[in-house]
C-alpha cells in the first residue's frame, strides 16, 4: 500500500478564513479523494481529484468553498474556504489501488473553526 | 441506490470475548465490492479486507473472520478472542461502480473491548 502523509495534522481556525491541507503520496497515483468525517459521524466523499482535470465534486460540495488542486500524480490540496465552526471535521485523502479497488487513507487532518 | 447499514452503535465486550460486528448492504448492482476499515483513536483509517461480489467465500485472518452472503446482503465481521487493542470504530462500505471507484460507508460501529 502507498504511503500517504497529510499536512497540516490538526488547525484550530477562525471563523472566515481559509486552510489548505495538503497530501502527499509515496507513489504516483491516478485518483485520489478528499473525504470529510465531521465529529461522530461517517465519511462523506467530497471530490475526486485526478491529475489534468478539474476536481468531480459530490451532491453538496461545490468548488468555491472546497477548492482543490491536483498538480501531479503524488500530490493534492483542499482548502477549505470561507470557514465556519460547521467545517469542524476531520479531512481525509486517500489513494486507491485501481487493480484491486482498494483505497488507502492519510492520518487526516483534524480541522476546529472557532 | 447503495446504501450501507451498520445497524450497532457501539458494542462493548469484556477481553477475550469473542465480537460479530453486522453490516448490512443495498445495490442494484451485480458486481460490486464490500470493505471493511478499522479506526482507532488516533483517527487513521486501516484497511482490512475487500471482497468482490463473485467471491462468498468466508475469510480467515488470524482473529479476523469475515461472513459474506449475498442472500442476505451481509458482510459481518467477527473478532474472535478481542483484545483491548481492538478498540475502535469499524466502517464497513460499498464501492459499487468500478469506473469511479466511490466509497459509500456505513455510520460505523464503536467496539470497547474492556480489560
Amino acid at each position: 500500500s502507498a504511503v500517504i502523509s497529510q499536512k497540516p495534522s490538526r488547525d484550530i481556525c477562525q471563523r472566515g478564513t481559509s486552510l489548505t491541507i495538503q497530501c502527499q503520496v509515496d507513489s504516483q497515483v491516478t485518483m485520489m479523494f478528499w473525504y470529510r468525517q465531521q465529529p461522530g459521524q461517517s465519511l462523506t466523499l467530497i471530490a475526486t481529484a485526478n491529475q489534468g482535470s478539474e476536481a468531480t465534486y459530490e451532491s453538496g460540495f461545490v468548488i468555491d468553498k472546497f477548492p482543490i488542486s491536483r498538480p501531479n500524480l503524488t500530490f493534492s490540496t483542499l482548502t477549505v474556504s470561507n470557514m465556519s465552526p460547521e467545517d469542524s471535521s476531520i479531512y481525509l485523502c486517500s489513494v486507491i489501488n485501481l487493480s484491486y479497488n482498494e483505497q488507502f487513507f492519510g492520518p487526516g487532518t483534524r480541522l476546529t473553526v472557532l | 441506490a447503495q446504501k450501507v447499514t451498520q445497524a450497532q452503535t457501539e458494542i462493548s465486550v469484556v477481553e477475550k470475548e469473542d465480537v460479530t460486528l453486522d453490516c448490512v448492504y443495498e445495490t442494484r448492482d451485480t458486481t460490486y465490492y464490500l470493505f471493511w476499515y478499522k479506526q482507532p483513536p488516533s483517527g487513521e483509517l486501516v484497511f482490512l479486507i475487500r471482497r468482490n461480489s463473485f467471491d462468498e467465500q468466508n475469510e480467515i485472518s488470524g482473529r479476523y473472520s469475515w461472513n459474506f452472503q449475498k442472500s442476505t446482503s451481509s458482510f459481518n465481521f467477527t473478532i474472535t478472542a478481542s483484545q483491548v487493542v481492538d478498540s475502535a470504530v469499524y466502517f464497513c462500505a460499498l464501492s459499487e461502480d468500478a469506473g469511479t471507484y466511490k466509497y459509500i460507508f456505513g455510520t460505523g460501529t464503536r467496539l470497547k473491548v474492556l480489560a
